[in-house]
């Protein structure tokens, strides 16, 4: 079965410092990575994806992951962090493994950013 | 603008009663889904449509009944049944299917439903 594991469940960090977020999936075959934000009792909305070509995708605010295969892992880092980065971020995957309408979501990482 | 909208924000229900949570789409997508979010657990799917008049079973389907009368409805019904429903709702819509061609979810703002 298809699994996503985000190996930290809070990372607390200070403003203008580097962040990385881990996430790892299990899959043997293709799959499309997501990574998903969730600002405080909100739903979740698209940060960013990989589909196919450059490994290296990045957002409009910043943050970029990187797909490798050989590790199957998606990690989302940004440079420096600011305040209104604090929120929770969901890595995710679909993919023919899943089946058509499954997206598998991780546990989610708390970003806890401070003054 | 386009975007999900679910209703209502916070409901409290009694002990053996049904109570449905409403969305509606206005992105004119075909694909629907309801996800629940425990603290800890991330979203798992409770159920999702296709398209109008179907829909599947997600993993955590028991205790939970839907409807797909018209494309931009997808509301969920959470019965007595459901020992353990205290939790947030999420509804979610996609174009298509994400698992073919990466299609992005969109979410709605949510629905926390508590157990009195």
């Amino acid at each position: 079965a298809q699994s996503v594991t985000q190996l930290d469940s809070q990372v607390p960090v200070f403003e203008e410092a580097p962040v990385e977020l881990r996430c790892n999936y299990s899959s043997s075959v293709s799959v499309y990575l997501f990574w998903y934000v969730q600002y405080p009792n909100q739903g979740l909305q698209l940060l960013l994806k990989y589909l196919s070509g450059s490994t290296l995708v990045k957002s409009i605010n910043g943050f970029e992951a990187e797909f490798n295969k050989s590790q199957t892992s998606f990690h989302l880092r940004k440079p420096s962090v600011h305040i209104s980065d604090t929120a929770e971020y969901f890595c995710a995957v679909s993919g023919p493994p899943t089946g058509g309408f499954k997206t598998i979501f991780g546990a989610g990482t708390r970003l806890f950013v401070k003054a | 603008d386009g975007g999900i909208t679910q209703s209502p924000k916070y409901l409290f229900r009694k002990e053996g009663q049904n109570v449905t949570l409403s969305c509606e789409q206005n992105l004119n997508h075909d694909a629907m889904y309801w996800y629940r979010q425990d603290p800890g657990q991330g979203l798992r799917l409770i159920y999702y449509s296709q398209i109008v008049n179907d829909f599947q079973k997600g993993d955590i389907a028991e205790g939970y009944s839907v409807s797909r009368e018209k494309k931009e409805s997808f509301p969920l019904t959470v019965t007595s049944a459901q020992k353990n429903p205290t939790a947030f709702y999420l509804c979610a819509s996609s174009i298509s299917a994400p698992g073919y061609s990466g299609n992005t979810i969109y979410f709605g703002e949510g629905s926390w439903l508590t157990v009195v």
